[in-house]
């Protein structure tokens, strides 16, 4: 398996355009989470779903974030506008089902707002 | 509010020491302990875990402790490698929902 795929690994854009990351989780997986790592915070959890449905977005930062789980195979993370606090490495994990079953991690994507 | 509580923020050993990184979480609800561990420009990856029904977890060089009347859990790193050089979190999770991160070691083992 080729692990989370996420795209693109870096993106630098300029304040107030829109983002949109990536992910591709692990085939067979039901569980997806996204994830805002920065030297401030930590890593931080922003959403998380389970069989396609949203949990719990109570990390998303604000109404500028959105996510989507359209399918099984396929997530979006969206920032719009973006603004310079955004920069952060962005990571998606995900999880098969089972007590304690172990999160995978994307390599991340390094967004840099400026 | 921060559920999970890391420390030391960095630490730096000889080749050859014992790390010593401590977490303490407030959720006695919480029954899953992982480690992760993270390179440079990689995602976290899991190292090792514990379940409260036992105080002590080894795999290889790496091993938990766990006191669950403490509310503790350190990762001990045995004979430490420079290649052992990693930023490392705790995290607990109650009842397969999501993990609760601590905020990290920074580790440096020196050759």
């Amino acid at each position: 398996d080729a692990g989370v795929i996420q795209s693109p690994r870096h993106e630098v854009t300029e304040m107030g355009q829109e983002v949109t990351l990536r992910c591709k989780p692990i085939s067979g997986h039901n569980s997806l989470f996204w994830y805002r790592q920065t030297m401030m915070r930590g890593l931080e959890l922003l959403i998380y779903f389970n069989n396609n449905v949203p949990i719990d977005d109570s990390g998303m930062p604000e109404d500028r974030f959105s996510a989507k789980m359209p399918n099984a195979s396929f997530s979006t993370l969206k920032i719009q506008p973006s603004e310079p606090r955004d920069s952060a490495v962005y990571f998606c994990a995900s999880r098969a089902s089972g007590v304690g079953e172990t999160q995978y991690f994307g390599p991340g994507t390094r967004l840099l707002v400026l | 509010q921060q559920q999970v509580k890391q420390s030391p923020q960095s630490l730096i050993v000889q080749k050859g020491g014992i790390p010593i990184i401590n977490c303490a979480y407030e959720n006695t609800a919480f029954d899953y302990f992982p480690w992760y561990q993270q390179f440079p420009g990689k995602g976290p990856a899991l190292l090792i875990a514990i379940r409260p029904d036992v105080s002590e977890k080894k795999e290889g060089r790496f091993t938990i402790s766990f006191n669950k009347s403490a509310k503790q859990f350190s990762l001990h790193i045995m004979d430490s490698q420079p290649g052992d050089s990693a930023t490392y979190f705790c995290a607990a999770a109650r009842s397969a929902r999501q993990l609760t991160f601590g905020s990290g070691t920074q580790l440096t083992v020196l050759p």
